[in-house]
C-alpha cells in the first residue's frame, strides 16, 4: 500500500486566498483525521471522520476552516480566507479498528500564508 | 491543565545511556495509550502501544500507571538514531486522541 497520500506537500499563498489540502487515506481504513502542527501548540486534532461521516469537529479553529469526505478514498481541508496565523504543517492520518487503532500519518502539507 | 503533558526537553544524552520520559494525562477515563516518534520535518509514526501490564520492545519499555495517570517510556543503550521527538498519545472513546507536545531527545556521540 502507498500509505496516506497528501497533496500538495508545500503551499505558499497570500492572505485572503483560498487553500485546499487533499488527502487519500489507506485503503480499507474507516477513520480519517486532520491535524495541524505548530511549534507553539504542537499537534492539534482538527476534525475526524468515521466511514466518511464527521464525528468531531470541535478542534476546527473557526468558520474559515471546513473539511469534507465525499467518499472513502478522499478528503479535503479548506481554509477560506487564509490568514498568516494558519501557517503550519497539516497532517492527515487514517486508522482502522481492525488494526489496533494505530494511526498512519501522511507526509503533511507545509502551508505558509504570507 | 493540559489534557496531556510532557517535558519538552531537550534531553541530551550520550550514546549508550538510558533515558526515561514521563507523560501525564488528565482524563481518568482514557482508554488507550501510545508513544509515537517524530523525526525532524517528518510525520509521526507509532513507536509502541502502552498496555496496563507494561510492555517491552527491544531497547524500549513502556509503562502505564493509571492510579497516578502517567505513562513512561524507557530507552536503554541509546543510539544516535534514537534522536527524535517522542509524542505521548492518549485516546478516549470513539478514536479521539490527544497528542502531547513531545519530548525532544538528542543522543550525542
Amino acid at each position: 500500500d502507498a500509505g496516506v497520500i497528501q497533496s500538495p506537500r508545500h503551499e505558499v499563498t497570500e492572505m485572503g486566498q483560498e487553500v485546499t489540502l487533499r488527502c487519500k487515506p489507506i485503503s480499507g481504513h474507516d477513520y480519517l483525521f486532520w491535524y495541524r502542527q505548530t511549534m507553539m501548540r504542537g499537534l492539534e486534532l482538527l476534525i475526524y471522520f468515521n466511514n466518511n461521516v464527521p464525528i468531531d469537529d470541535s478542534g476546527m479553529p473557526e468558520d474559515r476552516f471546513s473539511a469534507k469526505m465525499p467518499n472513502a478514498s478522499f478528503s479535503t481541508l479548506k481554509i477560506q480566507p487564509s490568514e498568516p496565523r494558519d501557517s503550519a504543517v497539516y497532517f492527515c492520518a487514517s486508522s482502522s479498528t481492525r488494526y489496533n487503532n494505530e494511526q498512519f500519518f501522511g507526509p503533511g502539507t507545509r502551508l505558509t500564508v504570507l | 491543565r493540559k489534557e496531556v503533558e510532557q517535558d519538552p526537553g531537550p534531553f541530551n544524552v550520550p550514546e549508550g545511556a538510558t533515558v526515561a520520559f514521563n507523560c501525564t494525562y488528565s482524563n481518568s477515563a482514557s482508554q488507550s495509550f501510545f508513544w509515537y516518534r517524530q523525526d525532524c520535518r517528518k510525520e509521526p509514526k507509532l513507536l509502541m502501544s502502552v498496555y496496563s501490564s507494561g510492555n517491552e520492545d527491544g531497547r524500549f519499555t513502556a509503562q502505564l500507571n493509571r492510579a497516578s495517570q502517567y505513562i513512561s517510556l524507557l530507552i536503554r543503550d541509546s543510539k544516535l538514531s534514537d534522536s527524535a521527538t517522542y509524542l505521548c498519545v492518549v485516546a478516549g472513546g470513539y478514536q479521539k486522541v490527544t497528542f502531547g507536545t513531545g519530548t525532544k531527545l538528542q543522543v550525542i556521540p
